[in-house]
């Protein structure tokens, strides 16, 4: 099982500054077609996870370009360049390169 | 547009079973995988199992192997989680998730998810 850890766990963040969010993976998730299976999901609270980035670093539709995602095979982060309040709420990272399919343990973005 | 509805959610007794549907629209359902993920209260994502667009291929999560099924009918746009043996820890919210493929690559919408409490 490729088990996916992200840090950290939370992070309060002040609005209109930057919030960064690591995912690391047991095992590479780069596959042979060139594309690395890490998935970026946003769940608000009371809300269903929507989806953030695909593929290691593609934009969802309708997701602001302050947020940006990149990673090598093992390593990926999530970044977003200036914090909003509608920006809150559970961020995780998943895998589907392999089943099971496994995700992050999620990290808690709050508004300072 | 896409919608994915949850329903068969409940309140069991453990060892009893349940079934969970999904029924989608806004796409072409046959030619999409679909899972089912769960969230127990409080904690983080699990998924559960994955069905592909045909039906040929299924997988599920350790916890879950043996006692559930997933299934679907693509005449009836349906997507199934037949869940027997139920213990206390399959408590949770589950939600079906389409896959952006036929096959594993990656979950783009959700739905809004079905409560299932196991409890005596």
């Amino acid at each position: 099982e490729i088990v996916m850890t992200q840090s950290p766990l939370s992070l309060a963040v002040t609005p209109g500054e930057p919030a960064s969010i690591s995912c690391r993976s047991s095992q590479s998730l780069l596959q042979s077609n060139g594309h690395k299976y890490l998935h970026w999901y946003l769940q608000r609270p009371g809300q269903s996870p929507q989806l953030l980035f695909y593929l290691s670093s593609n934009r969802a539709s309708g997701v602001p370009d302050r947020f940006s995602a990149s990673g090598s095979g093992t390593h990926f982060t999530l970044q977003i360049s200036r914090v909003e309040a509608e920006d809150v709420g559970l961020y995780y990272c998943m895998q589907t390169l392999q089943t099971p399919l496994t995700f992050g343990g999620g990290t808690k973005v709050e508004i300072k | 547009q896409v919608q994915l509805v949850e329903s068969g959610g409940g309140v069991v007794q453990p060892g009893r079973s349940l079934r969970l549907s999904c029924a989608a629209s806004g796409f072409t359902f046959s030619s999409s995988g679909l899972h089912w993920v769960r969230q127990a209260p409080g904690k983080g994502l699990e998924w559960v199992a994955v069905i592909s667009y045909d039906g040929s291929k299924k997988y599920y999560a350790d916890s879950v192997k043996g006692r559930f099924t997933i299934s679907r009918d693509n005449s009836k746009n349906t997507v199934y989680l037949q869940m027997n043996s139920l213990r206390t820890e399959d408590t949770a919210l589950y939600y079906c998730a389409r896959d952006r493929g036929r096959w594993l690559q990656y979950l783009d919408y959700w739905g809004q998810g079905t409560l299932v409490t196991v409890s005596s």
